[in-house]
């Protein structure tokens, strides 16, 4: 039973530039959460994907978008990057209809140079 | 004041000892209540879920005070292992259902 996967494990940008993170979501659930967690603090909610559709989002900008595919697989984007979107983007899927536990991926260090 | 409060710490503890971890929460509506572990430069890692009524795993004891919106994690006869950064997680639940997350308080147990 696959956990939740996430690629690349590692990226380096530089300002203005634009990037794609990937996620599959853990065998059977259909819910994806996208966090930002910068050093020394805490994850930061993003936004969360349920049928193809946004449901929620936190306090971020519109450079920040996603996407979910029918198979539950998700994409994070983020436009015109800024220094401070350094950070590793953790994703992390759930079952809607279930508990509210949520299982992470191995996250994404995206580094803006 | 922060949705969820945990006092960053660290905590450094000798090998054996008991060590315990605080958080408030400021909304009362909030109705779900985990401890997640992360290990450095790693993913968070769902350590227990806490009840109202209080539950055990081994060494680890979570309790919740809905009364003084606090929840608390108690590690026993601490291992060296246990080194990491201990992050308290609220669910609000409803339409804006999601994890608010704290900073995390860190430990360090010495040999």
């Amino acid at each position: 039973d696959a956990g939740v996967t996430q690629s690349p494990t590692h990226l380096i940008k530089t300002r203005g530039q634009q990037v794609t993170l990937r996620c599959s979501p853990k065998s059977g659930h259909d819910t994806v959460s996208w966090y930002q967690q910068a050093l020394g603090q805490g994850p930061q909610f993003i936004f969360q994907y349920y049928e193809e559709e946004e449901r929620q989002r936190g306090n971020f900008p519109d450079r920040f978008s996603g996407h979910q595919f029918p198979n539950y697989s998700s994409e994070l984007n983020v436009n015109a990057l800024l220094l401070g979107d350094s950070a590793l983007y953790l994703c992390a899927s759930s079952l809607l209809a279930g508990s509210d536990t949520q299982y992470f991926g191995p996250g994404t260090r995206l580094t803006v140079l | 004041r922060k949705e969820v409060e945990q006092d960053p710490g660290p905590f450094n503890v000798p090998e054996g000892a008991t060590v315990a971890f605080n958080c408030t929460y400021s909304n009362s509506a909030s109705q779900s209540f985990f401890w997640y572990r992360q290990d450095c430069r790693k993913e968070p890692k769902l350590l227990m879920s806490v009840y109202s009524s209080g539950n055990e795993d081994g060494r680890f004891t979570a309790q919740l005070n809905r009364a003084s919106q606090y929840i608390s994690l108690l590690i026993r006869d601490s291992k060296l292992s246990d080194s990491a950064t201990y992050l308290c997680v609220v669910n609000y639940a409803g339409n804006n259902r999601k994890l608010i997350w704290g900073l995390g308080t860190s430990l360090a147990v010495n040999p």
